[in-house]
């Protein structure tokens, strides 16, 4: 079984600053790695997704995130945000292998960016 | 092209009444699955239905809820005698059916119940 911490529940930042939100999850085999955004009264929307190779992937709006094994850990950043970034995220993992499907997702990160 | 869609958009009920939420996937997408998505829990998986096999019902909350997939298609989730906590934004989304768990998954708007 799989687990997804999403370390901090809301992010306020200003417009054109630069924004983290932390992802941690815990697996004991290998997996696959997603963020989701979720706008208000939408459904969620993928971002973009780490499967193998580079450890940094990019995604679409600007945003990217690295994997990093060690620490279990795969953080999204913006180097600057803009207001209509202002959603919930969500991480989420799913393991690797034939007939892997479900999804196991953080608890969300609410992004408030202030004008 | 048309995306997942979800109806109704919000519903809401009596604390005892039966209510049916329905999906309709994108079309071609033989994966389907439905979550729940309460205030501060997240995303929940409820179940996942894959062309003809058996559906995967292991996140269902209880007995009082089930689901059914028509023709691989349309699909309908079913709460029996809805109790508060059945309060919550549910969602389905669909997927193509690749083996290796690398399938983007599509997500409805969702409906919003509430249960009085």
């Amino acid at each position: 079984a799989q687990s997804v911490t999403q370390l901090d529940s809301q992010v306020p930042v200003f417009e054109e600053a630069p924004v983290e939100l932390r992802c941690n999850y815990s697996s004991s085999v290998s997996v696959y790695l997603f963020w989701y955004v979720q706008y208000p009264n939408q459904g969620l929307q993928l971002l973009l997704k780490y499967l193998s190779g580079s450890t940094l992937v990019k995604g679409i709006n600007g945003f990217e995130a690295e994997f990093n094994k060690s620490q279990t850990s795969f953080h999204l950043r913006k180097p600057s945000v803009h207001i209509s970034d202002t959603a919930e995220y969500f991480c989420a993992v799913s393991e690797t292998g034939a007939g892997s499907y479900q999804l196991t997702f953080g608890k969300g990160t609410k992004l408030s960016v202030i004008p | 092209g048309a995306g997942v869609s979800q109806s109704p958009s919000n519903k809401v009920t009596e604390k005892g009444k039966d209510v049916e939420l329905r999906c309709d996937p994108i079309s071609g997408h033989t994966a389907l699955y439905w979550y729940r998505q309460s205030l501060g829990q997240g995303l929940e998986f409820l179940i996942y239905f894959q062309g003809n096999s058996a559906p995967d019902k292991s996140g269902l909350p209880s007995d009082r809820f089930s689901a059914e997939r028509t023709g691989g298609s349309v699909s309908t989730l079913t709460i029996q005698r809805t109790q508060q906590e059945d309060s919550a934004v549910y969602l389905c989304a669909s997927s193509l059916a690749r083996a290796g768990g690398h399938n983007e998954q599509f997500f409805g708007p969702g409906t919003r119940l509430t249960v009085l």
